[in-house]
């Protein structure tokens, strides 16, 4: 079976601080994984994806892939109130191009 | 970059009733729409497969006779819940696939809908 482990959190972090999110899965043969952020009663907003081992910078968002270790992370630079959410991790899962979700890490930034 | 709007973004309906939501891709023309279900602090489930002229694929455990799913077009697919009850509330979020710019099947990414309240009483 397919699974998608995330920290369900809460996370606090005060404002300015970098906040870690981390992410394992266990099919060895995934090849893209996805950070969505969603607030409360909204739907979830694609922050970034990755694909390649490493760091991905999309501004204050860096995504890291280990694909030996089988983890990904999500890094926020100069934590915001706004950026209090839950973050969800999401990874390929190439039959049929679905999207397996993590159970999400709520993020408090805290003023 | 790529919208996926719903309608309605929340509905009441009385228990034994069909409630039909409706998913579509406002800039882009989408092969394969994505059907999930979220109860309150829990993560997405998804339910379906929605397929643009095909039978959706629906998941483990999800009843195909209860909601049933249309793509007709390349940019609609919608999910009808037959004989609604109190446990079908939910919120019901469509995405849709966006091949990658960059080439290739392993940046498809999917975008959602604003989602839809559905409160059965």
């Amino acid at each position: 079976q397919k699974e998608v482990e995330q920290n369900s959190g809460p996370l606090s972090v005060p404002e300015g601080a970098i906040a870690s999110l981390n992410c394992t899965y266990s099919d060895r043969g995934s090849q893209s994984f996805f950070w969505y952020r969603q607030y409360s009663g909204k739907s979830p907003e694609l922050i970034m994806f990755i694909y390649s081992n490493g760091d991905k910078e999309d501004g204050r968002f860096t995504a890291q892939l280990n694909k030996a270790s089988q983890y990904v992370s999500l890094l926020i630079r100069d934590s915001q109130p706004s950026d209090s959410a839950t973050y969800l991790c999401a990874v390929l899962y190439n039959q049929g191009g679905k999207l397996i979700f993590g159970q999400g890490t709520e993020l408090s930034v805290k003023p | 970059g790529a919208v996926v709007s719903q309608h309605p973004s929340w509905v009441i309906c009385k228990s034994g009733t069909s409630v039909k939501i409706e998913c579509r891709s406002l800039d882009f023309q989408a092969t394969t729409m994505f059907w999930y279900r979220q109860f309150p602090k829990q993560s997405l489930m998804l339910m379906a497969t929605s397929n643009e002229g095909s039978k959706a694929t629906y998941e483990q455990g999800v009843e195909k006779d209860k909601f049933l799913i249309n793509h007709a077009s390349l940019t609609l697919s919608t999910l009808t819940v037959t004989s609604a009850h109190p446990e079908d509330s939910s919120f019901y979020i469509c995405s849709a696939r966006v091949p990658g710019l960059a080439g290739g099947f392993r940046s498809y990414e999917q975008y959602f809908g604003p989602g839809t309240r559905l409160t059965v009483t």
